[in-house]
Formats: structure tokens, sequence, C-alpha cells
């Protein structure tokens, strides 16, 4: 089964400064979604990466898949306390059903 | 455009009881997924319905049901409560099925408290 790994668990940054969330998978991505969640609420979608190379943006938020297709970072630009929250990535399947797979999550804090 | 909405948005049960959540999926989206999100972990797919069959399941026991109408909206049921069911579950809706990355969108989630 697929496993996907996330770096760092957590991470603070102070108001401001740019920061990377890695996604590292044990297969091939076919699809890679990452999620902002507030604790204890629903996933906010965020983007969904599908070829080699792909780069997506939306505000201050960059997301990019590796040509491999095997890891995915998420790059903040900036960071807002508005950042704040749990950060998920989720594979795709390549099965009958289109589930998806995440990661344990990393938890980011932005400080003033 | 409404988006995906799940009901109640709490809930505390006791061992043995049964329970059921229920999720209205986004307009035009036709599957929907159910999660189960234990604390600090990352949500863990239960199953999938599309066009009112189950399509896809996870490692869960069979006392984890479901259902999918014709307006698309679903009801997770869970029987015999256990105390390790207690977590975030959450909907997510989606267009199509299979190998079809489409976006994904989750509701709210309802969150499940077994003493």
């Amino acid at each position: 089964s697929q496993e996907l790994e996330q770096s760092p668990q957590s991470l603070i940054v102070q108001e401001g400064k740019n920061l990377t969330i890695n996604c590292t998978s044990s297969k091939t991505l076919y699809g890679l979604y990452w999620y902002k969640q507030k604790y204890g609420e629903g996933l906010i979608f965020l983007m969904m990466l599908q070829k080699g190379g792909e780069e997506k943006s939306h505000e201050k938020i960059t997301a990019k898949l590796d040509e491999k297709k095997q890891q995915s970072s998420l790059h903040i630009t900036a960071s807002q306390p508005s950042h704040a929250g749990i950060y998920l990535c989720g594979a795709g399947s390549t099965g009958t059903a289109s589930k998806l797979t995440f990661g344990t999550g990393t938890r980011l804090q932005v400080t003033l | 455009e409404t988006g995906v909405t799940q009901s109640p948005t709490h809930l505390i049960k006791t061992r043995g009881q049964q329970v059921t959540l229920r999720c209205s999926s986004q307009s035009g989206h036709n599957t929907v997924s159910w999660y189960q999100q234990a604390l600090g972990q990352g949500p863990q797919f239960i199953f999938q319905y599309y066009r009112e069959e189950e399509n896809g399941r996870g490692n869960f026991p069979p006392r984890f049901s479901g259902l999918q109408f014709p307006n698309y909206s679903s009801e997770l049921n869970v029987n015999a409560l256990e105390l390790d069911d207690s977590a975030l579950y959450l909907c997510a809706s989606t267009i199509g099925h299979g190998i079809s990355y489409n976006e994904q969108f989750f509701g709210p989630g309802t969150r499940l408290t077994v003493l």
C-alpha cells in the first residue's frame, strides 16, 4: 500500500518568513492533493498536481510535483497568521475508487 | 454553488450504540467518500459511493456501512460502537470515480465521541 511521509511534522515560523513542507511517497504519485485543516475542522482544498514537473500557485502558496512523481513540496511565501493550520498531502489511487491516502500532516504555527 | 455539508457537527454516544452521520455533496458532484480521522492522524478512507453503489472500501469492518441516495447525498452508519470509533468523520465529494483525478472537496466533519 502507498505511504506518504510529510516533513517536518511541525513548524513554527515568524510572520513574513518563507517556509517549505515536503511530501514523499513510497510509490509513484497519480494525482497529489494538498489540503489545509484548521484544528478539528474540515479540509480546505488548496491544489492538485498530476504531471511530473507540474507547479501551481494560489496567492502566496506554490506547490510542485517532481519529475519522478514521488515527491511534492508546498512553499509559502511571506507567511501570515492566516496560514497557520495543519497541511495535509493526499495521494490519488489507481484503483477503481478515487480514494485518497493521506500523510500525517504538518502543523504550522506563525508567530507575530 | 453549495459546498459539502455534514450533520450533525458533534455527537456523543456510548459503547454498543449505533450512529448515523449525514452528508450532502457539492452541487453537481455524484461521488461521495467517507473518511475517519483520529486525533493527530491523517484521514483514513472508509468507502466511496458512486451512483448509489459502494465503489471501493478501505480497511474498515462491516459494521461501517453506508448509503447514497438519488440526489447523491449519503449516510454513514456505524453499528456496535467501540471507543476507538471516536474520531472526526469527513465526507468528500467529487465528480466521477476510478482513475479520475478531479478536485475533491471536503465537508466540515462530524466529531463523534464514544464513551
